[in-house]
């Protein structure tokens, strides 16, 4: 269960102001993916993370941002120009990037925008 | 892109009888297919996969079914138990792509007394 983390548990914003949500994995994995879901909708791929200094637009990717300055860490901000912010924000690891590499998922972030 | 399809979104099943659940997908390049169980509240975890070179995996109670020509598999449940109910998801893996996972809808399984 433990390895990666996400914080905090639950968010509160108001619209307009931007919002950072924290992961953080100490399995020493190369790939990191950010996930939205959404009732009824699965989940859906914002942003992934081959290794460290380098990322990609997953799906679902305007009005997200990230960065990946460590290898443990892969913090997603949620902009002011994403429309429908309110989700709830899984961040998974994987140990490489190649398929069939099981991701380990995080606890989650509920974000709701007031 | 990939597009994974699931159903049913909801399954009601009596304990003991068995739950299956399908998924379709669009891209014939995909080559990997887990399963995840979520509980209410909790973070999803992978319960079985199964690669493309292979056509079926048990593992105690649950299995996968590949048909690559039909681009389907599903996920068989036996002998289901209360502990069973949670929401499931398939996903497919295009090589090359990252590890990136298309996922289904979701499918929200009741096991009733």
């Amino acid at each position: 269960d433990g390895g990666i983390t996400q914080s905090p548990k639950y968010l509160f914003r108001k619209e307009g102001q931007n919002v950072t949500l924290s992961c953080e994995q100490n399995l020493n994995h190369d790939a990191m993916y950010w996930y939205r879901q959404d009732p009824g909708q699965g989940l859906r791929l914002i942003y992934y993370s081959q290794i460290v200094n380098d990322f990609q637009k997953g799906d679902i990717a305007e009005g997200y941002s990230v960065s990946r300055e460590k290898k443990e860490s892969f913090p997603l901000t949620v902009t002011s120009a994403q429309k429908n912010p309110t989700a709830f924000y899984l961040c998974a690891s994987s140990i490489r990037a190649e398929t069939g590499n099981e991701q380990f998922f995080g606890p989650g972030t509920r974000l709701t925008v007031l | 892109g990939e597009n994974v399809e699931q159903h049913p979104s909801t399954l009601s099943v009596q304990e003991g009888d068995s739950a299956v659940i399908k998924c379709t997908y669009s891209d014939s390049a995909s080559n990997y297919f887990p399963w995840y169980k979520q509980e209410l509240g909790k973070r999803p975890q992978l319960i079985i996969d199964i690669r493309s070179n292979v056509g079926e995996k048990k593992d105690q109670r649950i299995a996968v079914t590949l048909n690559k020509t039909a681009k389907h598999f599903s996920l068989h449940i036996t002998e289901t138990q209360p502990e069973d109910s949670a929401v499931y998801f398939c996903a497919a893996s295009i090589p090359g792509g990252g590890n990136k996972l298309t996922f289904g809808t979701g499918t929200q399984l009741k096991v009733e007394l």
